[in-house]
């Protein structure tokens, strides 16, 4: 069965550093999200991207994150300058368009800031 | 705005007895309702979903759900519970907008043998 995956499954990063975190969706899902957990806390939704654009964004998701397909099978989030709050476990998800359609999680990436 | 809400933190049930995991939704229109698994460590599986028709669904290793309009409720059941089922579920309602999941807080299931 197709699965979406994610590296690392766990990265340890500085204060004030850069990370990228990696994901391969399904390869004909359309929807790709970026949702993170916080420990103890729900899954919040971040980010959608689909068709090459953001559509649409959390409040959390403010200028220090971006997101980009870079090759067409790739799905990377990028946290510009990492600060201790963004240490969380990070899903990647896709999904083809419509509510009927079931998100498929990958396993998470497990970032913690120091 | 929609939200989910489940009460239980944690759960302790003892092998072999039924289970049931509430959960309540916030939504104008008709929800999109899911159920999702989280072992250890691992990420998150559908369990089952309900979009319309049936209000009694079925999902994977055993577990149903009901919708209840009337109770905006979407609870989890499943008859008797195995040692294999600890792990943590959550309750989500799909969005409109880019279809984006919004998920309860989760419950923790813990068994006892």
């Amino acid at each position: 069965e197709p699965e979406v995956t994610q590296t690392p499954s766990h990265q340890v990063t500085q204060m004030g550093q850069e990370v990228i975190l990696r994901c391969v969706p399904i390869s004909n899902h359309l929807y790709f999200y970026w949702y993170r957990q916080i420990l103890g806390q729900k899954v919040e939704f971040l980010v959608s991207f689909y068709n090459n654009e953001i559509s649409e964004k959390s409040e959390i998701f403010d200028d220090q994150f971006s997101v980009e397909r870079p090759d067409g099978s790739n799905f990377t989030l990028k946290i510009r300058s990492t600060k201790l709050e963004d240490s969380a476990m990070y899903f990647c998800a896709s999904t083809f368009p419509g509510l009927q359609e079931t998100q498929y999680f990958g396993p998470g990436t497990r970032l913690l800031v120091l | 705005a929609q939200s989910v809400t489940q009460p239980d933190i944690h759960i302790t049930v003892s092998e072999g007895a039924s289970l049931e995991l509430r959960c309540n939704y916030s939504y104008g229109a008709t929800p999109y309702l899911f159920w999702y698994v989280q072992s250890p460590g691992q990420g998150l599986q559908l369990l089952l979903k309900y979009f319309s028709g049936d209000t009694l669904v079925q999902g994977i290793k055993g577990f149903e759900a009901e919708f209840k309009r009337s109770q905006s409720s979407f609870n989890l059941r499943k008859p008797s519970v195995h040692w294999s089922d600890a792990a943590e579920y959550f309750c989500a309602v799909g969005a409109d907008s880019s279809y984006k999941l919004i998920f309860g807080s989760g419950t923790r299931l813990l068994v006892r043998p």
